[in-house]
């Protein structure tokens, strides 16, 4: 399979509040689960990604954690500041055939002040 | 930054012309990709190239060519244009072409509305 799927599609928190977003993935060869942001009118990009060798990475208010055997993995902001509010992905490697990135849905997180 | 650049920004044709969108990179990177952003934010591959060669094509209609004159280039060129090829497309490269090991950047993305 190549299904990611992402929840929820919408979250809207208060500044300072944590955030977390959930995504599952069908292809329990992939190894690689990146997060992008994207702002609005602008251009994902590469905030933390994780290998499926380890079950949990921060870096310094991000962190994302892996569970391979249930096939989920989840993305954590804590202290949230207005600055976070965009468009998260998470992303899967399909491992059959040629190797590609398949996203989730997306996640459009808004931060109320 | 214009690591991985895109021309036009903006793109407003009418149905059934052609039109072509331009990538770089400057990265020296090996592995090129043209994703669609559809209005609900739906992240999809289209196509990757490894060094001019084609190595993923998704069941994309076969009015979507695209061309890598180089490593460093990777256009796209859209022929027929219809109301539903309305999207944001991105151009995004990597170093080589293992997704599971190479960070993907992407490009600004180009708008393209058809009329």
């Amino acid at each position: 399979g190549e299904n990611v799927e992402q929840h929820p599609s919408t979250l809207s928190v208060q500044e300072g509040d944590s955030a977390v977003i959930k995504c599952t993935y069908s292809d329990s060869a992939s190894n690689y689960f990146p997060w992008y942001k994207q702002e609005l009118g602008k251009r994902p990009q590469l905030i933390i990604d994780i290998r499926s060798n380890v079950g949990e990475k921060k870096d310094q208010r991000i962190a994302v954690t892996l569970n391979k055997t249930a096939k989920h993995f989840s993305l954590h902001i804590t202290e949230t500041q207005p600055e976070d509010s965009a468009v998260y992905f998470c992303a899967a490697v399909i491992i059959q055939g040629a190797q590609k990135l398949v996203f989730g849905q997306g996640t459009r997180l808004t931060i109320n002040p | 930054d214009t690591a991985v650049s895109q021309t036009p920004k903006y793109l407003v044709t009418q149905m059934g012309n052609d039109k072509s969108i331009k990538c770089e990179q400057n990265l020296g990177h090996d592995t090129m990709y043209w994703y669609k952003q559809d209005s609900k934010k739906f992240l999809k591959i289209m196509f990757s190239y490894n060094n001019k060669e084609l190595i993923i094509n998704e069941t994309v209609p076969n009015r979507f060519s695209p061309k890598s004159p180089d490593k460093a280039h990777l256009n796209l060129h859209i022929n027929s244009l219809e109301l539903g090829d309305s999207a944001v497309y991105f151009c995004a490269s990597s170093q080589y072409m293992r997704p599971s090991t190479d960070t993907q950047y992407f490009g600004p993305g180009t708008r393209l509305t058809v009329l």
